[in-house]
């Protein structure tokens, strides 16, 4: 089945700061989506990336897919303790229509 | 409504025992879902619903079995547990089976098999 590897798996800030995630794929990719994790909630869709290069803002979350949709990217400029969570990058199951398959996700603390 | 509603939020449960879980969404949505999530990892899917078939088991034992009373209801039934089966439960639901669709998830069942 189709598999992503995400990175990092953890990441500690100050607050303030800047944040990244980086989802990479060996195979091309149709489509990826990224999801939210507070602690102790559930995953919430976040946006989907379809086209080749494209990039999307979302007020300080800025998302890209790489130019040979193998890679995608969330960016979170000047973080808040808001934006504590697990992000997580979903792609499509490959032989399996219907199934997402996600990132391990990486765990973002903000210290205030 | 764009919520995905789950019961119970916890359960404990022994080795013995036949419980069910259960999932409700009202946005129209023609598929639906069963992850199982552990702690500090990513929810792994175990069933798909497509108008109301079962699409995909994802080799899930047999203790575990889903079932889809109509297009807005889903149920996981339990029995006979194993205490690594002990995770968070989450249903999700989506417009429609397939990978450009987003998925909405419910808060999930808290699942203790003792």
């Amino acid at each position: 089945g189709q598999q992503v590897m995400q990175i990092p798996q953890y990441q500690h800030v100050q607050e303030g700061e800047d944040f990244t995630t980086y989802c990479n794929s060996s195979t091309t990719l149709s489509n990826i989506q990224w999801y939210k994790q507070r602690p102790g909630g559930h995953p919430v869709f976040l946006i989907q990336l379809v086209k080749s290069g494209e990039v999307k803002k979302q007020k300080r979350l800025t998302f890209q897919f790489g130019e040979a949709k193998k890679n995608s990217s969330l960016h979170i400029t000047a973080t808040q303790t808001t934006d504590v969570g697990t992000y997580f990058c979903a792609v499509a199951g490959g032989t399996s229509y219907g199934k997402l398959t996600f990132g391990q996700g990486t765990i973002l603390t903000v210290h205030p | 409504d764009t919520e995905v509603t789950q019961t119970p939020k916890h359960l404990v449960m022994g080795m013995t025992n036949k419980k069910s879980l259960k999932c409700e969404q009202h946005m129209g949505h023609r598929a639906m879902y069963w992850y199982k999530q552990k702690a500090k990892k990513p929810p792994e899917l175990m069933f798909v619903y497509s108008y109301e078939k079962l699409s995909i088991n994802e080799s899930v034992p047999s203790r575990f079995s889903p079932e889809c009373p109509n297009s807005s209801l889903l149920n996981l039934h339990l029995h006979a547990l194993q205490p690594e089966d002990s995770a968070l439960y989450l249903c999700a639901s989506s417009q429609g089976e397939g990978e450009t669709y987003e998925q909405y998830f419910g808060p999930g069942t808290r699942l203790t098999v003792t």
